[in-house]
């Protein structure tokens, strides 16, 4: 079955300029979260969503970072006046509801960003 | 201080030796322990996952918690080129869905 699909997979852009990734989770999962993946840093929490509940947006790192997921399902992750130090890999990954067991995240092959 | 700590490696041993992955954590409160598997240009993806002390093994790999320690390792037996990837390790609390990830450990497994 079709996995976390991420576009685009490449995303050169000048400093300044917003960018906007996009992520389709797996058809039935709720919960969706948002990780950035920089080099000799591990992956960083962004956001989360599940179902219709407010986001946790506690690991967005500034206001140029925001999110949406429309319909519960595919969500957009925008980055506004783009700086050199957001080039990273942007991770997108869904799961089944919160509670059920064993509910791993599929991750998505992500977006590489590179700001010049 | 870190909440994981994981050696970033490189870490290169020879086809069929056995691998010994680990990290080490901060809080007490995590409960659930996961390891997730990276080849590059490619997103993690789950290989084992564990909240009790102890060994839990699926094949050739085995994970190991202990929770007095708080530390945790990934064994690969029989190691193969195909095993070549980063191993990030991850832990969470149920009732908070952030998993916290290790830096990873790039493993190369030499022919």
């Amino acid at each position: 079955g079709a996995g976390v699909s991420q576009s685009p997979s490449n995303k050169v852009t000048e400093k300044g300029k917003d960018v906007e990734l996009r992520c389709d989770p797996i058809s039935g999962h709720t919960a969706l979260y948002w990780y950035r993946q920089s080099l000799g840093q591990g992956l960083e929490f962004l956001i989360y969503f599940q179902g219709n509940s407010a986001p946790d947006k506690s690991g967005l790192p500034s206001d140029r970072f925001s999110a949406e997921r429309t319909g519960g399902s595919v969500s957009t992750l925008t980055i506004q006046r783009t700086q050199q130090e957001d080039s990273a890999v942007y991770l997108c990954a869904s799961s089944l509801p919160i509670g059920a067991t064993n509910s791993p995240l599929h991750f998505g092959n992500g977006t590489r960003l590179t700001v010049t | 201080q870190k909440e994981v700590e994981q050696d970033p490696g490189p870490l290169s041993v020879p086809e069929g030796a056995i691998v010994s992955l680990n990290c080490t954590y901060s809080n007490s409160a995590f409960q659930y322990f996961m390891w997730y598997r990276q080849y590059s240009r490619k997103g993690p993806e789950l290989l084992m996952y564990t909240y009790s002390s102890g060994n839990k093994e699926d094949g050739r790999f085995t994970a190991q918690v202990d929770k007095s320690s708080k530390y945790i390792s990934l064994f690969i037996r029989d190691s193969q080129p195909s095993d070549s990837a980063t191993y990030l390790c991850a832990i969470g609390m149920f009732g908070n869905e952030k998993l916290t990830f290790g830096t990873g450990t790039r493993l190369t497994i030499i022919p």
